[in-house]
């Protein structure tokens, strides 16, 4: 079973240009996550998709960040403009909440952006 | 509020030591789960291992043993033997029971395993 897909793995852009970065879930979860993760530090929740509901994005910088998950399955995230801070890496995780008492949350191999 | 914390940023141990990585939970919930990932260079966060607030009893898989601990808020992560393979950063996180499946990480502790 193919996992979490995430592209491109790595991106570097100068500052006050967009970015984006796309995220495919493992077939069948509808639970999609966007995390980020700075250098040294443990990952944040940046947006929850339930299907194609954003569900949770208090974390989510709304000013120059936002996401769509259009069909409930891949997901887009978009920076405009970067800034020298948003330097770091973007993870995205899935998970089913079909059955279960939990839904474990697995995660693909993030995209690493750099933002000179 | 929740929050993790790994007081340790770095561990460097030879091979077939054993070690053990600190975590240490603040939450308000009665119900919650406790976490353990670990992140290889290749970055990846790979799922070790899943608690319950209700489940107090420890775990062990291998080489690898948790240890629960509710009077000290703690969850501490035990390597036997360690491998070289070890060598990652390992994350202690924490989500609440109702449901939102948020995770809140710690900021992780570095272990290297050397030959």
């Amino acid at each position: 079973e193919a996992g979490v897909v995430q592209s491109p793995r790595y991106k570097i852009i100068e500052k006050k240009q967009p970015v984006a970065f796309w995220c495919n879930p493992i077939s069948g979860h509808n639970t999609l996550y966007w995390y980020l993760q700075n250098l040294g530090q443990g990952p944040e929740l940046l947006i929850r998709y339930e299907n194609e509901e954003a569900v949770d994005d208090s974390q989510l910088p709304k000013d120059r960040f936002s996401a769509e998950r259009l069909k409930g399955v891949d997901s887009t995230l978009k920076i405009q403009p970067a800034e020298l801070g948003d330097s770091a890496v973007y993870l995205c995780a899935s998970s089913s909440s079909y059955g279960g008492s939990y839904n474990e949350q697995f995660f693909g191999p993030g995209t690493r952006l750099t933002v000179l | 509020a929740q929050k993790v914390t790994q007081a340790q940023t770095e561990i460097s141990v030879v091979e077939k030591e054993d070690v053990t990585l600190d975590c240490v939970y603040e939450t308000r919930d009665t119900t919650y789960y406790l976490f353990w990932y670990k992140q290889p260079p290749s970055g990846e966060l790979v799922f070790l291992i899943r608690r319950n607030s209700f489940d107090e009893q420890n775990e062990i898989s291998g080489r690898y043993s948790w240890n629960f601990q509710k009077s000290t808020s703690s969850f501490n992560f035990t390597i036997t033997a360690s491998q070289v393979v070890d060598s990652a950063v390992y994350f202690c996180a924490l989500s609440d029971g109702g449901g939102s499946e948020k995770l809140v990480f710690g900021k992780g502790t570095k272990l290297t395993v050397n030959p």
